[in-house]
Parts: structure tokens; sequence; C-alpha cells
């Protein structure tokens, strides 16, 4: 597609139970990122892919958050147990090179109730 | 201390203003710098791209780097409404992948 793609652009979820995110990167960008974006806090890093290579996990707050890559393209984070401070936007990137000209998608918006 | 600091603002300006946002930061190691620009309920969008010290001018837009303060700053002539968002300085290091480096963004409205 033109653009990178996020769904669902807002879920709410009870506490406790999971949550799929799903990011769709632009084509042929072999870089794909996931930031979470709190009020107040600025974007936080949580797991970077790159190609075929391992992905960089040193962002994700905690056993609970996972991603994978399938396929080079499509990404899913998953959250396991959700809790209220999980409640955030959750932003997907791709990049051509892994440089910093990233493009986001608009977000998933995960409310914890 | 965070590694890219930015005065969240808000920021008010009149139409037609001429806008300085600005970031500074801690780290040596950092060679790019950034501006995204956030409108609401949106995702970040790349306006800059620099490369170490000195300017970068596109459109309205100058992006300006001083390495030797650890200084970024953003420059916006002839401010319209449509610039109204928050804009987020980001920086990262050299050598291929890094984690880009945000600020926490500021908030901008320029007023018809």
């Amino acid at each position: 597609g033109a653009g990178v793609s996020q769904s669902p652009s807002n879920k709410v979820t009870e506490k406790g139970k999971d949550v799929e995110l799903r990011c769709d990167p632009i084509s042929g960008h072999t870089a794909l990122y996931w930031y979470r974006q709190s009020l107040g806090q600025g974007l936080e890093f949580l797991i970077y892919f790159q190609g075929n290579s391992a992905p960089d996990k040193s962002g994700l707050p905690s056993d609970r958050f996972s991603a994978e890559r399938t396929g080079g393209s499509v990404s899913t984070l998953t959250i396991q147990r959700t809790q209220q401070e999980d409640s955030a936007v959750y932003l997907c990137a791709s990049s051509l090179r892994g440089t910093g000209g990233y493009t986001f998608g608009s977000g998933t918006r995960l409310t914890v109730v | 201390q965070k590694e890219v600091e930015q005065d969240p603002g808000p920021l008010s300006v009149p139409e037609g203003a001429i806008v300085s946002l600005n970031c500074t930061y801690s780290n040596s190691a950092f060679q790019y710098f950034m501006w995204y620009r956030q409108y609401s309920r949106k995702g970040p969008e790349l306006l800059m791209y620099t490369y170490s010290s000195g300017n970068k001018e596109d459109g309205r837009f100058t992006a300006q780097v001083d390495k030797s303060s650890k200084y970024i700053s953003l420059f916006i002539r002839d401010s319209q409404p449509s610039d109204s968002a928050t804009y987020l300085c980001a920086a990262e290091n050299s050598g291929g992948y890094q984690k880009v480096t945000f600020g926490t963004g500021t908030k901008l409205q320029v007023i018809p």
C-alpha cells in the first residue's frame, strides 16, 4: 500500500485480556518498528525488525509484550494480560534502510478498562 | 535526564509569525537529527532529516543543528493555521541502524 497501515485504529479491552495489534508496512521497507506513545511521555521504543536479523526487543517493557513479523512484511504486537498502564497509542513505523526517516502509521489507541 | 529534551509548550503564535522550536540533547554520539510533525490522532510525519551540524531549508521550514552546544532548532516562516500540530525532534547515532530517540514534542497553535 501507499502508507503504513495499522489495525484496529481503536481498541477497548478489559484488564487481564490479551490483545493483538497489526501493522502492515510499506512494501519493500525492510525495517519495521513499534513505538508506544503515552500522554506527556513522548515516543517509547518497543521493538525493531530488520530483514531476517534477530529483532531488537530491548524496549519491550515486560514479558507480557511480544511481537512477530511474518515473511518480512506484516507484524503483530501482542500484549497478554493487559493492565491499565498499557493504555497508550501504539505506533508502527517502517523505513527503507533502518535509518530515522521513518514512515509512521496512524496508530492503535488502546484503552484498558 | 532524557537524552533528547524538548519544551512541551503549548506555544501559541499569530498567523504569519516566525516560529522557533528547540531541543537539546545529551548524547554526543548522535549524528542524524530529525523533526516530525504530528497532527491530532495521526502518526508522526517526517519533516526534516539532517546530518551533523548546519542548516537545511525546505520551503518555509529550516532545520538547524549546532553540535557544539547540542542544540537542535526548527524555524517555520510565515506560519499558517495548518501548521498547528505537535512537533517532535529526534536523533540517532551514525552507522546504519540505531534506535531513534524522540523528544516529548512541542504543541504549536497558530491563531488566524
